[in-house]
């Protein structure tokens, strides 16, 4: 059965410093992809960043990263220099490559303090 | 760029009640797909659709209908509402299997 595990409810960074949002996932699939949504409190689901289970490299969008360790079955979501408009629950999903059906962690809410 | 939109955005129903959330959506994507989100269990699927006409079960499909008679559209029907059903439903659509999902801005439903 494939699964997405967050194991932090809640995290708070300072404003301008880095932190990381663990997501680790479970399946037996060769390929599928690894997705980060957030969720601000007005309740839409933003997509931020995107990874392939074949893709060599960690993925980049700006200033989110995605620190994939495929032997780990880890895919981290590293937001850089955080902002106040970073407070928001975020969401980390899996879809294997044969199926549209996104299974989706339990999520993480970020407070970024000023 | 309307995207994915949702009606209502908040809906409250009497229990056995019955209604339709709408969703539709003008990307031209043929994956189309219903969650709800209920607090500590992020967002399970409920039906999804791959093109026009075809539709299968999600994860908690019980006490929902869906159908899909065009590439736009793909309504979500309770059937009969129950106060389990209170939730966040959210629509969602994307071109393929390899991207990512767009969604819509939810609705917020109480059965009481």
């Amino acid at each position: 059965a494939q699964k997405i595990t967050q194991t932090q409810p809640g995290m708070f960074v300072q404003e301008k410093e880095a932190v990381t949002l663990d997501c680790t996932y479970d399946t037996s699939d060769q390929s599928y992809g690894l997705f980060w949504y957030k969720q601000p409190s007005s309740g839409e689901m933003i997509f931020l960043i995107y990874q392939g289970s074949y893709d060599e490299q960690n993925a980049t969008e700006g200033r989110y990263s995605l620190n994939f360790q495929k032997a780990r079955k880890s895919a981290n979501l590293v937001i850089s220099a955080s902002q106040l408009g970073d407070s928001a629950m975020y969401f980390c999903a899996m879809r294997a490559s044969g199926t549209y059906k996104y299974i989706f962690g339990t999520g993480t809410r970020l407070k970024v303090l000023a | 760029n309307a995207g994915v939109t949702q009606t209502p955005k908040f809906q409250v129903l009497k229990t056995g009640q019955s209604m339709t959330l709408q969703c539709a959506q003008d990307m031209n994507h043929e994956y189309m797909s219903w969650y709800r989100q209920d607090p500590g269990m992020g967002l399970r699927l409920i039906h999804y659709s791959v093109g026009a006409g075809i539709t299968d079960q999600g994860e908690v499909p019980n006490g929902y209908n869906v159908s899909r008679s065009t590439t736009e559209d793909f309504p979500l029907r309770l059937l009969s509402a129950a106060p389990s059903q209170t939730s966040v439903y959210f629509c969602a659509s994307s071109r393929d299997r390899y991207t990512e999902a767009f969604f819509g801005q939810g609705t917020r439903l109480t059965v009481v």
